[in-house]
C-alpha cells in the first residue's frame, strides 16, 4: 500500500523559508523510474507544479519558481524534502507531494504523470 | 510552457447524465502524455486517466479519456452521486508540467 503525507508549519511570515517534508511509504525512491513531485494549490484555485526528484537525484523545476526551490531526498528515511525561500502572502496554498506513476524515458527526459498523493497541508504565509 | 485550457468552467448535470468535459493545449502534447484528476472538496486529486486514454487502477468504467494532439476529452458516461467534484487535466509530456484551471461539476 503507497501513502504519502506533508509535513512542516501551518504558518509562516513573510521573507522566511519554508521547509516541507514528504514521508512515504509502500515503495523505494532508489528504484529505477521512481520519482517524488511537489505541487501546490492556492485556496479556491487550480494546482502548480513545483518540483519533482528522481530515483537517479534527477531533479526538475518550475522555471518560474527555481530560483526559491530546493528538492532533496532521503532514501534511508523515505523522504522528501522541499525548501522554498523568500515566503510571500501569495504562497499560501495547500502543499501536496505524489509519486510518480509508470514512467516512460527517452533520450530527452522522463515522463510520468502523478499516481499516489499525499493528504496535502495547507500554509499561510503572514505576518 | 504548455498552457491547458478547460471548458466548460462548470457543468452543471444531474445524476444518470453524460458529461463531457474538454482540455484544449495550446501546442500538441508529447505523445498524448495527458492525465485527469478528480478532486472532492477538501481532498487531494485522484488519478483517473493517464496517457490520455488510460484508467488508473481503480477508476470505474463510466470514465473514459480520448483525444490526441491539442484535444482531449474526458467523458463520464452516467454521473454518479460521488461524481460530482473538480476535474483538472495535466500534460506530462513537456517540463514544466502544466494543469488546466479545472472544470466543476455539480448537480443540477
Amino acid at each position: 500500500q503507497i501513502t504519502l503525507k506533508e509535513s512542516g508549519p501551518t504558518l509562516v511570515k513573510p521573507t522566511q523559508t519554508l521547509t516541507l517534508t514528504c514521508t512515504f511509504s509502500g515503495f523505494s525512491l532508489s528504484s529505477f523510474g521512481v520519482g517524488v513531485g511537489w505541487i501546490r494549490q492556492p485556496p479556491g484555485k487550480a494546482l502548480e507544479w513545483l518540483a519533482l526528484i528522481y530515483w537517479n537525484d534527477d531533479k526538475r523545476y518550475s522555471p518560474s519558481l527555481k530560483s526559491r526551490l530546493t528538492i532533496t531526498r532521503d532514501t534511508s528515511k523515505n523522504q522528501v524534502v522541499l525548501t522554498m525561500t523568500n515566503m510571500d502572502p501569495v504562497d499560501t496554498a495547500t502543499y501536496y507531494c505524489a509519486n510518480t506513476g509508470d514512467l516512460d524515458y527517452d533520450s530527452t527526459g522522463y515522463y510520468s504523470y502523478f499516481d499516489y498523493w499525499g493528504q496535502g497541508t495547507l500554509v499561510t504565509v503572514s505576518s | 510552457e504548455i498552457v491547458l485550457t478547460q471548458s466548460p468552467g462548470t457543468l452543471s448535470l444531474s445524476p444518470g447524465e453524460r458529461a463531457s468535459l474538454s482540455c484544449r493545449a495550446r501546442q500538441s502534447v508529447t505523445r498524448d502524455y495527458l492525465a485527469w484528476y478528480q478532486q472532492k472538496p477538501g481532498q487531494a486529486p485522484r488519478l483517473l486517466i493517464y496517457g490520455a486514454s488510460n484508467r488508473a487502477t481503480g477508476i470505474p468504467d463510466r470514465f473514459s479519456g480520448r483525444g490526441s494532439g491539442t484535444d482531449f476529452t474526458l467523458t463520464i458516461s452516467r454521473l454518479e452521486p460521488e461524481d460530482f467534484a473538480v476535474y483538472y487535466c495535466q500534460q506530462y509530456g513537456s517540463s514544466p508540467w502544466t494543469f488546466g484551471q479545472g472544470t466543476r461539476v455539480d448537480i443540477k
